[in-house]
């Protein structure tokens, strides 16, 4: 098992540019969530999957943010038109169904927007 | 709403010392408490958490949390800190979406460890 893996880790981009991030959770996890986490504060929730479903998203998540879970598998999180307040560590997570709080993190990807 | 304060931003400590990091939660309903610690360039790792039975909870690496309802705290501790322990703690609540839960995150407190 090699963890919940993140892709990019870094990304710089221009305002205005489109960018995609994608997360692979651990293999028998059914549930997946992404994070967003700014300097000095803590994860904040955005939205999560459970299979293929998207089941929740945060008022955070405007309408520039889509995420999707396409075969239950691995999962995309973009971005379009970005602004300067979208750059952040973008966190995804996954779990086992049923197991309240135990959340597995990956790396993250961190988003530079000039 | 349910949420987490973590008093203190940053705690330095000697080598040896008690670590005590502090976590005040409020919640309407009785809340799922965590721990996380976060090691640099690495993801956030489960510490320990409390699901409404033992009120004094033991997680890895020797940290422990004891949950009183009555200062509505869950503060975490561990007798002797070592260098390995710099990190950043953070404190999280869960409440129950559907079938699925989702945690709320504290701010976070960076504990330093010195010789």
């Amino acid at each position: 098992d090699t963890g919940v893996s993140q892709d990019p880790r870094h990304k710089i981009t221009k305002r205005g540019q489109n960018v995609t991030f994608r997360c692979d959770p651990i293999s028998e996890h059914n549930r997946l969530y992404w994070y967003r986490q700014t300097l000095g504060q803590g994860p904040e929730f955005l939205t999560y999957f459970q299979n293929e479903a998207q089941l929740e998203k945060s008022r955070l998540l405007s309408d520039r943010f889509s995420a999707e879970r396409p075969k239950g598998s691995f999962s995309t999180l973009e971005i379009q038109r970005t602004e300067q307040g979208d750059s952040a560590m973008y966190l995804c997570a996954s779990s086992e169904m049923g197991v309240t709080g135990e959340l597995f993190f990956g790396e993250g990807s961190r988003l530079t927007v000039l | 709403a349910q949420s987490v304060t973590q008093l203190g931003s940053h705690v330095s400590v000697s080598e040896g010392a008690l670590v005590l990091l502090r976590c005040n939660y409020s919640s309407s309903v009785p809340p799922y408490l965590f721990w996380y610690v976060q090691y640099p360039n690495q993801g956030l790792q489960l510490l320990l958490k409390y699901t409404s039975a033992a009120t004094l909870v033991k997680g890895i690496n020797g940290f422990e949390a004891e949950f009183k309802k009555s200062e509505t705290s869950f503060h975490l501790t561990k007798p002797s800190a070592h260098m390995s322990d710099a990190a950043e703690y953070f404190c999280a609540v869960s409440f129950l979406t559907g079938t699925a839960s989702k945690l709320t995150f504290g701010t976070g407190t960076r504990l330093q460890v010195t010789l």
